[in-house]
């Protein structure tokens, strides 16, 4: 079947740094890619849609100049948190559809900000 | 938006007996509405969904429901094992290449020994 991986899986990174996590569709061509956080327990909540060799769509409260996404091409899109602040600590997660309309989700990633 | 409200938040079941989680949805055009199981620090997975189309679908022992008049939609589960204590979510979107999914609060299901 269909595999999105994500990359990486687990990160931390100081305080006001900025790190990026890929998101690649690995047998399957994305045009839309959509990027998902989740606190701990709590639900997963939209962050934006990426579209590939077009902006971005971010949800509304999503700061776009902070969560910096690019998808550069139909198998990867890359999700950069800049200037992290503790607060940003969650997992990231990036789901992607293929042409028959199935949705696969990447692994997460865990961001830890100290 | 779309909003998706989720109940109950917990739920404890014996082994053996049936858990039904329910979801509410606030656009009527929402079609797609997946449900997922989630360990903690796992991606989702999807275990059932329905499109508008079909009122109500069934894999094995897990089953949905969906009232379109009413939008809501539910999740059954009969025969509860051990392994069906998780985390579930139910989401709602727009679906035929739109897949943004709205999630529910989610229900932390226990299934008592």
């Amino acid at each position: 079947g269909a595999v999105v991986s994500q990359h990486p899986s687990r990160v931390i990174c100081k305080s006001g740094t900025s790190v990026k996590i890929e998101c690649r569709s690995l047998d399957f061509q994305a045009t839309t890619m959509f990027w998902y956080r989740q606190f701990p327990k709590q639900s997963l909540m939209l962050m934006a849609t990426s579209n590939e060799g077009s902006k971005a769509t971010y949800e509304q409260g999503v700061e776009k100049d902070k969560f910096l996404i690019n998808h550069a091409s139909l198998t990867l899109s890359t999700l950069t948190v800049t200037s992290a602040h503790p607060e940003d600590s969650s997992f990231y997660i990036c789901s992607a559809v293929t042409g028959g309309n199935t949705i696969y989700f990447g692994e997460g990633s865990w961001l830890t900000v100290v | 938006g779309e909003n998706v409200e989720q109940h109950p938040s917990t739920l404890s079941v014996q082994e053996g007996d049936s858990a039904v989680i329910k979801c509410t949805y606030s656009d009527s055009a929402s079609n797609y509405f997946p449900w997922y199981k989630q360990e903690l620090g796992k991606r989702p997975q999807l275990i059932i969904d329905i499109r508008s189309n079909v009122g109500e679908k069934k894999d094995q022992r897990i089953a949905v429901t969906l009232n379109k008049t009413a939008k809501h939609f539910s999740l059954h589960i009969t025969e509860t094992q051990p392994e069906d204590s998780a985390v579930y979510f139910c989401a709602a979107s727009y679906g035929f290449g739109n897949e943004k999914l709205t999630f529910g609060t989610g229900t932390r299901l226990t299934i008592i020994p």
